[in-house]
């Protein structure tokens, strides 16, 4: 119950394409969804966050769909650049003291 | 400017000894935790702290050990106990309250023969 299942693994896109990663869970008492993108060798950092009282969450060309009933959540990355490629991780948390778990990770490369 | 610095970035240790990776953070968290983060995978929970004085093991604590004598500061110790400790160990921090996203460092490379 505490997994998050995240894919595709790795995601080839071209230039100015759409990106996709889509996010499961199980445990209704997560309420608190960021991604995190990761470059080669350094730490991961926040990209953008939701909460299950909205649908959908928009900054930039980053773009969190959230479906509460399915449990799922996904990252559009609209006009793709080669600067977004990186590895993605979706993450899910309960609340005040409690821990994130943690996606397994989409590594996404996007083609000049 | 504020953040988690972690040092070194690169370690090399000889099988059996005990090792310790650094964690300062600037931001007043209250909050901080190691992941260890193996090629292809995700980032698995080691120890975590809410406060000074005090800390919990994660899923992954058997073989490591960590001390919080300071707010800022929250050094892993890789102990000869950890079978496969070579890996990319990397510190977080943050304010604790709900939904209050981790604020990660740079990470230190780990590797162990």
């Amino acid at each position: 119950q505490q997994q998050v299942k995240q894919s595709p693994q790795s995601l080839i896109v071209q230039k100015g394409g759409i990106s996709i990663i889509n996010c499961a869970y199980e445990n209704t008492a997560f309420d608190y969804f960021p991604w995190y993108q990761q470059f080669p060798g350094k730490g991961p950092a926040l990209l953008i966050a939701i909460r299950p009282d909205v649908s959908e969450k928009k900054e930039g060309r980053f773009t969190i769909s959230f479906n509460k009933s399915a449990k799922q959540f996904s990252l559009h990355i609209m006009d793709s650049q080669p600067g977004d490629s990186a590895t993605y991780f979706c993450a899910a948390s309960p609340g005040y003291g409690q821990n994130f778990v943690f996606g397994p990770g989409t590594r996404l490369s996007v083609l000049p | 400017d504020g953040g988690i610095t972690q040092s070194p970035k690169y370690l090399f240790r000889k099988e059996g000894q005990n090792v310790t990776l650094s964690c300062e953070q600037n931001l007043n968290h209250d909050a901080m935790y190691w992941y260890r983060q193996d090629p292809g995978q995700g980032l698995r929970l080691i120890y975590y702290s809410q406060i000074v004085n005090d800390f919990q093991k994660g899923d992954i604590a058997e073989g490591y050990s960590v001390s919080r004598e300071k707010k800022e500061s929250f050094p892993l110790t890789v102990t000869s106990a950890q079978k496969n400790p070579t890996a990319f160990y990397l510190c977080a921090s943050s304010r604790g309250a709900g939904n209050s996203p981790l604020h990660f460092g740079n990470g230190t490379r780990l590797t162990v023969t």
